[in-house]
C-alpha cells in the first residue's frame, strides 16, 4: 500500500532563514512525488512534481529513492511562503495519496 | 482562479438530511475527484472517476454517493448514513492519467446542525 507521510504538523521559521519540509513515502514501485500548497484563503494548487524538476517560488525537491524520502527545500524563507504544504504520492496508475500536511509559519 | 467550480460555498444540514455538494469543470477533463479535508488528516479521497457513467469508491466512501452524467459534472451527496459528515469538502480534475496532476475547486465547507 502506498503511505506518505509528513512528520512535522507545523514549521516555525523566521524570515530568511532555510526551510525543509520532510517527506517520507512508502511505495515499492518506481512513485511519481508531487509537492501541494494552500495559501490562506486560495484553493490548494500544485507546487511543484520531481519529474518536472522544476524549482517553483525558490523551492526545490528531490527524489531520494534510497531513503525514499521527497523533502522539499528553500534556502531563504519568505512571509509569503506561510501556508499549508501537502505532499503526495501517485504510482502513475492510481489516484493520489496525500500526506497530512505540515503547516509552515514564516515570522518577519 | 476559475476552471472548476464548487457550489455552495457554505452548506448546513439538519441531521437526517442528505445534501448534494455541487462540482464543476470547464477544462475538459476526463477524471474527477472528491476529497474530504479534516484538521490534522490531510486529504482523503471519497469517490473518483475517470469516465463519464462511471466512478470507483475512495478509501472513505461509506455514506456518500456520486454521478458522473455529464463529463463536466461530478456532484457528491453525503447521505444520513454518514457518520461524520461536518467537513471540507475538495473537488478536483485531471487529465485522463490518474497520477497526472490534479486542478482543486475552491471547496465546500460542511456543517450538520
Amino acid at each position: 500500500a502506498q503511505r506518505v507521510t509528513q512528520p512535522e504538523k507545523l514549521l516555525s521559521v523566521f524570515k530568511g532563514a532555510p526551510v525543509e519540509l520532510k517527506c517520507n513515502y512508502s511505495y515499492s514501485g518506481s512513485p511519481e512525488l508531487f509537492w501541494y500548497v494552500q495559501y490562506s484563503r486560495q484553493r490548494l494548487q500544485l507546487l511543484l512534481r520531481h519529474i518536472s524538476r522544476e524549482s517553483i517560488k525558490g523551492f526545490t525537491a528531490d527524489l531520494n529513492k534510497g531513503e525514499t524520502s521527497f523533502h522539499l527545500k528553500k534556502p531563504f524563507a519568505q512571509e509569503e511562503d506561510s501556508a499549508m504544504y501537502y505532499c503526495a504520492l501517485s504510482s502513475g496508475y492510481s489516484t493520489l495519496t496525500f500526506g497530512k500536511g505540515t503547516m509552515l509559519l514564516v515570522s518577519p | 482562479d476559475g476552471g472548476i467550480t464548487q457550489s455552495p460555498k457554505y452548506l448546513f444540514r439538519k441531521e437526517g438530511q442528505n445534501v448534494t455538494l455541487s462540482c464543476e469543470q470547464n477544462l475538459n477533463h476526463d477524471a474527477m475527484y472528491w476529497y474530504r479535508q479534516d484538521p490534522g488528516q490531510g486529504l482523503r479521497l471519497i469517490y473518483y472517476s475517470q469516465i463519464v457513467n462511471d466512478f470507483q469508491k475512495g478509501d472513505i466512501a461509506e455514506g456518500y454517493s456520486v454521478s458522473r452524467e455529464k463529463k463536466e459534472s461530478f456532484p457528491l451527496t453525503v447521505t444520513s448514513a454518514q457518520k461524520n459528515p461536518t467537513a471540507f469538502y475538495l473537488c478536483a480534475s485531471s487529465r485522463a492519467s490518474l497520477g497526472d496532476t490534479q486542478y482543486f475547486g475552491p471547496g465546500t465547507r460542511l456543517t450538520v446542525l
